[in-house]
């Protein structure tokens, strides 16, 4: 099956540390996204990359970081300076026609 | 720059009642359409979109979304909603052809259908 996968599901970061969020995607997409939910704030762009080893940043950057060296995969480091972490974490690909395709979401909490 | 209004942010209805949950855009220049739905803690699933066309779009699962260019609108709709609807609903807007095809996204509706 096509699709995008996330990886954990559930994460916890203690102050200080560095984590990696999984995304990867089977569907051949060049284009990767980050977004980050918070509860009545839609979707916020962090990071998006339109092809293998190029990457902007989004809305949100600061405190993030990411890598783009396969097609398939686009991790997502959340480091120590992003003071407010806490948050569901969505990764996306576009397809045709400006489509995008989610993947099922990592929620972060900082212990 | 586009930029996208969802005008409520939630929406109580009795199961069975008809929905509308409204979206309206703002652009400069020709734009492609969504609706996305969210279920509790789970990713976006694309519900509907529009390209170009027929500007009546449809889903498998009985919804409805009508592009209106004059109005900047383009509102979801449900003749009849079930139990199973409850959920948080995105609208997003694209401009065709653009350097990054980043979607600019509403902040959300949470439609609540009650028993």
């Amino acid at each position: 099956d096509g699709g995008i996968t996330q990886s954990p599901k559930y994460l916890f970061r203690k102050e200080g540390q560095n984590v990696t969020l999984s995304c990867e995607q089977n569907l051949n997409h060049d284009a990767m996204y980050w977004y980050r939910q918070d509860p009545g704030q839609g979707l916020r762009l962090i990071y998006y990359s339109q092809i293998v080893n190029d990457f902007q940043k989004g809305d949100i950057a600061e405190g993030y970081s990411v890598s783009r060296e396969k097609k398939e995969s686009f991790p997502l480091t959340v480091t120590s300076a992003q003071k407010n972490p806490t948050a569901f974490y969505l990764c996306a690909s576009n397809g045709v026609t400006n489509t995008q395709y989610f993947g099922p979401g990592t929620r972060l909490t900082v212990l | 720059a586009q930029s996208v209004t969802q005008l409520d942010s939630q929406v109580p209805v009795f199961e069975e009642a008809p929905v509308e949950l409204r979206c309206n855009y703002s652009s400069s220049v020709s734009v492609y359409l969504f609706w996305y739905v969210q279920y509790p803690n789970q990713g976006l699933q694309l519900l509907l979109k529009y390209l170009s066309g027929s500007t009546l779009v449809e889903s498998i699962n009985g919804f409805e979304a009508e592009f209106n260019k004059s109005q900047t609108s383009f509102h979801l709709r449900k003749p009849s909603v079930h139990i199973s609807d409850t959920a948080e609903y995105f609208c997003a807007v694209s401009a065709p052809g653009g350097a990054t095809n980043k979607l600019i996204f509403g902040t959300g509706t949470l439609l609540a259908v009650q028993p």
